[in-house]
């Protein structure tokens, strides 16, 4: 299984504010997705990042309010814009484990706090 | 559409006692089916996978087993630990090499 790092691990930032959210893989991944994970609730796609191509949103998430670098095959960077409190919330990068069973594995996820 | 439904929590358990987390799952075909493990102030870990029908998952006393029929994945474990305290959460493969998750149930171990 691949080794994931997320930086920051937490952060408390102001609304109106951006924050950028690093994520690092170990080894080459084709497919990288970022989800969040409201508190106390479950965790919902943001989108899938492939490297070579533009991020795909999922239903809900725009690319002005969430965008997303790609920019080699071990490394990802989410951004969330313009922050509101409604974004607080855990956001997690996992990356495919490749294969046919669409596993994924996580990193340890970072804890934004918008006040 | 394609969706994942587990039963809610809190489920509080004794030390020692058997635990079972119910998950069915919607679909079409034959996804591959997740559980998902997240001890406090982590992140997610791959616990068990199942990938076809009948097949069971297993791993740190945890199993759980694909059933076509019922579509269900139900996580058991004969004797929970105090450690075992954390949220579960049930995913199965939703085409595109994306997951779709449960609600997560929480799990309470006491001594």
């Amino acid at each position: 299984s691949a080794v994931i790092s997320q930086k920051p691990s937490r952060d408390i930032c102001q609304r109106g504010t951006s924050l950028t959210i690093q994520c690092q893989v170990d080894s080459q991944v084709t497919m990288m997705f970022w989800y969040r994970q409201q508190p106390g609730q479950s965790l919902t796609l943001i989108a899938t990042a492939n490297q070579g191509s533009e991020a795909t949103y999922e239903s809900g998430f725009v690319i002005d309010k969430f965008p997303i670098s790609r920019p080699n095959l071990t490394f990802s960077t989410l951004t969330v814009s313009n922050m509101s409190p409604e974004d607080s919330s855990i956001y997690l990068c996992s990356v495919g484990a490749g294969g046919a069973t669409y596993e994924q594995y996580f990193g340890p996820g970072t804890r934004l706090t918008v006040t | 559409g394609d969706s994942v439904t587990q039963m809610e929590g809190p489920v509080t358990l004794s030390e020692e006692a058997f635990l079972t987390i119910n998950c069915t799952y919607t679909a079409t075909g034959y996804p591959s089916l997740f559980w998902y493990v997240q001890y406090p102030g982590e992140g997610l870990q791959l616990l068990l996978k199942a990938t076809k029908a009948d097949d069971k998952g297993s791993n740190k006393g945890f199993e759980a087993t694909y059933r076509k029929e019922t579509t269900s994945v139900h996580l058991e474990k004969g004797s929970v630990q105090v450690s075992d305290s954390a949220v579960y959460f049930c995913a199965r493969g939703g085409g595109g090499d994306k997951l779709i998750f449960g609600t997560g149930t929480r799990l309470q171990v006491f001594p």
